[in-house]
């Protein structure tokens, strides 16, 4: 069956340190991948996109990788605030398909 | 401010009474998606409109209808709602065409339905 899988435990880290979040995947041939920011009660947010075709592609401090060999994309925040504090979601568009499939999220605290 | 506006915000129901979820936005987008948020089980899709005058099922459609009423509206309608519906419901846009195919979904505020 398809599978998307984030960690489910909390990501505790320092103010200051980079934060490495982690998206795996099984039996989806994804033509690109989303990573989502989501605030308690509040919808999503989109942050960024990366095809298949693409290693690596960065934003300001947010930096995402996408292995289709491992299945996996990391996510990460470098200089981490606490204001960065929140639940990070991947979602997948499968080559064929037309709508994103999400993981369940991962919440990332970050202490001052 | 552009974006995608729920309506209502909150709703308690009682076990059998139909309600409609209504999504609408202003950014001239050509899809349209329901979701359901659960804890635990993250976000599922319900019902997605991929252009003015066409709907499909997603993954979780039991229990719901929707129609899109023009290019901005989306509604999402409980006909006999249970209590296995209490749950929040987000509504998303996206426009596929161009170089907005590299923007993501635009989210509403969400809906908290409390079935009971």
């Amino acid at each position: 069956s398809q599978k998307i899988e984030q960690n489910s435990e909390a990501l505790n880290i320092q103010e200051g340190k980079t934060a490495t979040l982690t998206c795996n995947y099984t039996n989806y041939s994804p033509a690109y991948l989303q990573w989502y920011r989501q605030d308690p009660g509040r919808g999503p947010v989109f942050l960024l996109l990366i095809r298949e075709n693409e290693k690596e592609k960065r934003k300001e401090r947010l930096k995402v990788t996408f292995d289709t060999t491992l299945k996996q994309s990391l996510f990460h925040i470098t200089a981490s605030q606490p204001a960065d504090s929140a639940t990070y979601l991947c979602a997948l568009l499968n080559s064929g398909y037309s709508t994103l499939t999400f993981g369940k999220g991962t919440m990332l605290l970050v202490s001052p | 401010n552009a974006g995608v506006t729920q309506t209502p915000k909150f709703q308690v129901l009682k076990t059998g009474q139909s309600m409609t979820l209504q999504c609408a936005q202003d950014m001239n987008h050509n899809s349209m998606y329901w979701y359901r948020q659960d804890p635990g089980m993250g976000l599922r899709l319900i019902y997605y409109s991929a252009s003015e005058g066409t709907t499909d099922k997603g993954e979780v459609p039991n229990g719901y209808n929707v129609s899109r009423l023009n290019k901005r509206e989306f509604s999402l309608r409980l006909e006999s709602a249970a209590p296995s519906q209490t749950s929040v419901y987000f509504c998303a846009s996206r426009d596929w065409t161009g170089a907005a195919f590299l923007n993501g979904y635009t989210f509403g505020s969400g809906t908290r339905l409390t079935v009971v």
